[in-house]
């Protein structure tokens, strides 16, 4: 398996522009995660799905940030309008199994900067 | 509230010698232990996963342990090389998210 792909892996835009993160999680993995990496606050969890449902979005910064699982092989994280304040990494990470006992695995990671 | 800390933040060792690095954790009700490495500017590898009912997990050089009771998870690397040089962290999961530890930066000299 190709493991968890993300796209873009680095984005770079202007203050107001939308961005649209993208992630392909793990063939066979109901849950899904994304989260957010800076210096200052380590891994956010931002929202997470379980077979495509999202169960908890309590931290999704504000109502410029938005997630859709469609299918179980395709997740989007959209911010708009963006701010300087979204620069960070943000991470696609997906587990198979029931609960809490599955492997989690990350992608590599998109790379955003706002300007 | 299930937290997890990991001493030292920061480690450096001359390469070929064995280290240990320190996860513990405050809930002992944990279902399993992950262990990941993180390399500058890249995503977090998955190195090992300890379930609950485990003590130990093995992969190649690297052996993680497992001890609920006192809350307390090592990852043991032998025979250390300049590749090993990155960021590992452990987490536990909740019931919504995974609890990450902010992890020991780990420099190995050649």
């Amino acid at each position: 398996d190709a493991g968890v792909i993300q796209s873009p892996r680095h984005e770079v835009t202007e203050m107001g522009q939308e961005v649209t993160l993208r992630c392909k999680p793990i063939s066979g993995h109901n849950s899904l995660f994304w989260y957010r990496q800076t210096m200052m606050r380590g891994l956010e969890l931002l929202i997470y799905f379980n077979n495509n449902v999202p169960i908890d979005d309590s931290g999704m910064p504000e109502d410029r940030f938005s997630a859709k699982m469609p299918n179980a092989s395709f997740s989007t994280l959209k911010i708009q309008p963006s701010e300087p304040r979204d620069s960070a990494v943000y991470f696609c990470a997906s587990r198979s199994g029931t609960g809490r006992t599955g492997e989690l695995f990350f992608g590599e990671g998109s790379r955003l900067t706002v300007l | 509230k299930q937290e997890v800390t990991q001493i030292p933040a920061a480690l450096s060792v001359p390469e070929g010698e064995n280290l240990v690095l320190n996860c513990s954790f405050t809930d002992s009700a944990i279902y399993n232990l992950q262990w990941f490495r993180q390399d500058p500017g890249k995503g977090l590898t998955s190195l090992l996963l300890i379930q609950s009912s485990q003590r130990e997990q093995t992969s190649g050089r690297l052996n993680a342990s497992l001890d609920k009771s006192s809350g307390r998870s090592t990852l043991y690397i032998a025979a250390s090389q300049p590749g090993d040089s990155a960021t590992y962290l452990c987490a536990v999961p909740l019931v919504n998210d995974m609890r990450f530890g902010a992890g020991t930066r780990l420099t190995v000299k050649p």
